[in-house]
C-alpha cells in the first residue's frame, strides 16, 4: 500500500523545545515538501528537497530545520526559534519535479500545538 | 511571480445543484494548475489538473475544471453538488518558468452543500 506517513498525529511542545516531525513515503518520489496550514491563510512552504542531501528553504523556513539523508524520509524539526508554532503541518512528494507537471501527494497531516 | 487567488472563503450551494468554487492566477507562462480537497484533519487530495490542450480537464468524483486563458482562471464545477462534496477545496499553480519546483497555493474555500 504506497503513500505517505506522518507521525505523530497530534503533537504537543513546551516553550523552549524543539521537535521533530516524520515524513516517510514508499513512492520512489525524488522531491518532498513540508508545509504549514493556518486557518484562512491555505498552505505555505517551508522546506522542499528535489534529491537526497539537497533542500531549499521555502517562504517561511525560519524556525524549522530539515535532513534529506534518505529518499524515503524527510523530518522536519520545529526549533525554539520558531515563535509561534502551533498550525497543522502537511507532507507532500511527488516525483519528475524539474517538469512540474505532476501533481503532489500528501500525508494525512501532523497538527502541533504549543502548551 | 506566481500568485493564486481563491475570491470566496466559502461557498454554499444545494445538493443536486451545480456548483463552481472559483480560482485566479497571475504567472509570467504557461501555468501548470491544480485542485486538490481536504476533509476535516486530513491531508490534500488531488483532484484533477490542467497542464496543456482541451481547457475542460476532468476529475476525480465527477468535478471538472475549465481553464480560461484570457480570465487567467481556473473554476472547479460539478453538474450536482453532493453532501459529501463538503470540505476544503484548493487550488494550485506551478510556472514552469519561475526557475523553482514550488507549487503557490490559493487560501482555500470551504464549500458547503446543503440537504
Amino acid at each position: 500500500d504506497g503513500g505517505i506517513t506522518q507521525s505523530p498525529k497530534y503533537l504537543f511542545r513546551k516553550e523552549g523545545q524543539n521537535v521533530t516531525l516524520s515524513c516517510e513515503q514508499n513512492l520512489n518520489h525524488d522531491a518532498m515538501y513540508w508545509y504549514r496550514q493556518d486557518p484562512g491563510q491555505g498552505l505555505r512552504l517551508i522546506y522542499y528537497s528535489q534529491i537526497v542531501n539537497d533542500f531549499q528553504k521555502g517562504d517561511i523556513a525560519e524556525g524549522y530545520s530539515v535532513s534529506r539523508e534518505k529518499k524515503e524520509s524527510f523530518p522536519l524539526t520545529v526549533t525554539s526559534a520558531q515563535k509561534n508554532p502551533t498550525a497543522f503541518y502537511l507532507c507532500a512528494s511527488n516525483d519528475d519535479p524539474g517538469q512540474g507537471y505532476n501533481e503532489q501527494f500528501f500525508g494525512p497531516g501532523t497538527r502541533l500545538t504549543v502548551l | 511571480a506566481q500568485s493564486v487567488a481563491q475570491p470566496e472563503d466559502q461557498v454554499n450551494v444545494a445538493e443536486g445543484n451545480p456548483l463552481t468554487v472559483k480560482c485566479t492566477y497571475s504567472v509570467s507562462g504557461n501555468p501548470y494548475l491544480f485542485w486538490y480537497v481536504q476533509y476535516p484533519n486530513r491531508g490534500l487530495q488531488f483532484l484533477l489538473k490542467y497542464i496543456t490542450g482541451d481547457n475542460l480537464v476532468k476529475g476525480s468524483y465527477g468535478f471538472e475544471a475549465e481553464f480560461n486563458k484570457s480570465q487567467t482562471s481556473f473554476h472547479l464545477k460539478k453538474p450536482s453538488a453532493l453532501v459529501s462534496d463538503s470540505a476544503l477545496y484548493f487550488c494550485a499553480v506551478r510556472d514552469p518558468l519561475s526557475g523553482t519546483y514550488k507549487y503557490i497555493f490559493g487560501t482555500g474555500t470551504r464549500l458547503k452543500v446543503l440537504a
